[in-house]
C-alpha cells in the first residue's frame, strides 16, 4: 500500500492567515492526488483533484501543487468557513489511501 | 439533481449481519464507479473498495478484503456494503462516493452520500 503522511496533524491559525498543509506519498503517485475538506458531521467535499486542479465551485483561495511524492494544499487567506479537517488521497493505485488528516483550528 | 442517498442509521449486535445501501440518481448509474469509505468515531477516512455497477468489477483494500462484501444492482441504481458477522470494531460512519468521470476508476470522488452510521454493541 502507498502510505500518505500529512503534516501538521493540527494547525492553529487566524482569519486572513496563509495556510499550507503538506502531504507526502511513500512512492510516486505522479499527479493522482486529491484534497478534501470535512466539517463535523458532514461528508468530505472535494477541493482539488489531479494535484492542482480546482474543483468547480471551490473558492480560488484554495490551491494545490506538487507531483511525485510531495504535495501541498494552500489557503491563501483563511476564512471563517475554512476551519475544518483536510485530507489528501492518492488514486494512483489500489488501495486509494488517505492521509491521516490535518485539523485547522481557530487561533 | 445528481445525488447519492444512503440508507439510514443502523444499531446491531455483534454477530449479526447487515447490508447498507447507496442509491444513485440523476445520472447513468451503471457507468460510474462507486466507492465505499469508512470513518471510525473521531478518526480519519479509510478507502474500503470500489465497484463498477456496469459489470460488477470490484476491488477491495487488503484491510477490508474478506471482511465486507461490496455489490451493486444496476437495475435499481443501488450499491451495497454488507457484513455477514458484525463486530464492535465495525462501529463507524460509512460513506459511498462517486468519481468525477464516467468509467474512470483513477479519479477523485466529487460526489458523496450523506453517510450511514453503523453502531455495533451488545
Amino acid at each position: 500500500d502507498i502510505q500518505m503522511t500529512q503534516s501538521p496533524s493540527t494547525l492553529s491559525a487566524s482569519v486572513g492567515d496563509r495556510v499550507t498543509i503538506t502531504c507526502r506519498a511513500s512512492q510516486s503517485i505522479r499527479s493522482w492526488l486529491a484534497w478534501y475538506q470535512q466539517k463535523p458531521g458532514k461528508a468530505p467535499k472535494l477541493l482539488i483533484y489531479k494535484a492542482s486542479s480546482l474543483e468547480s465551485g471551490v473558492p480560488s483561495r484554495f490551491s494545490g501543487s506538487g507531483s511525485g511524492t510531495e504535495f501541498t494544499l494552500t489557503i491563501s487567506s483563511l476564512q471563517p468557513d475554512d476551519f475544518a479537517t483536510y485530507y489528501c488521497q492518492q488514486y494512483n493505485s489500489d488501495p486509494r489511501t488517505f492521509g491521516q488528516g490535518t485539523k485547522v483550528e481557530i487561533k | 439533481e445528481v445525488q447519492l442517498v444512503q440508507s439510514g442509521a443502523e444499531v446491531k449486535k455483534p454477530g449479526e449481519s447487515l447490508k447498507i445501501s447507496c442509491k444513485g440518481s440523476g445520472y447513468s448509474f451503471s457507468t460510474y464507479w462507486i466507492g465505499w469509505v469508512r470513518q471510525m468515531p473521531g478518526k480519519g477516512l479509510e478507502w474500503m473498495g470500489i465497484i463498477y455497477p456496469g459489470d460488477s468489477d470490484t476491488r477491495y483494500s487488503p484491510s477490508f478484503q474478506g471482511q465486507v462484501t461490496i455489490s451493486a444492482d444496476k437495475s435499481v441504481s443501488t450499491a451495497y456494503l454488507q457484513w455477514s458477522t458484525l463486530k464492535a470494531s465495525d462501529t463507524a460512519m460509512y460513506y459511498c462516493a462517486r468519481p468525477k468521470q464516467w468509467r474512470e476508476v483513477n479519479d477523485a470522488f466529487d460526489m458523496w452520500g450523506q453517510g450511514t452510521m453503523v453502531t455495533v454493541s451488545s
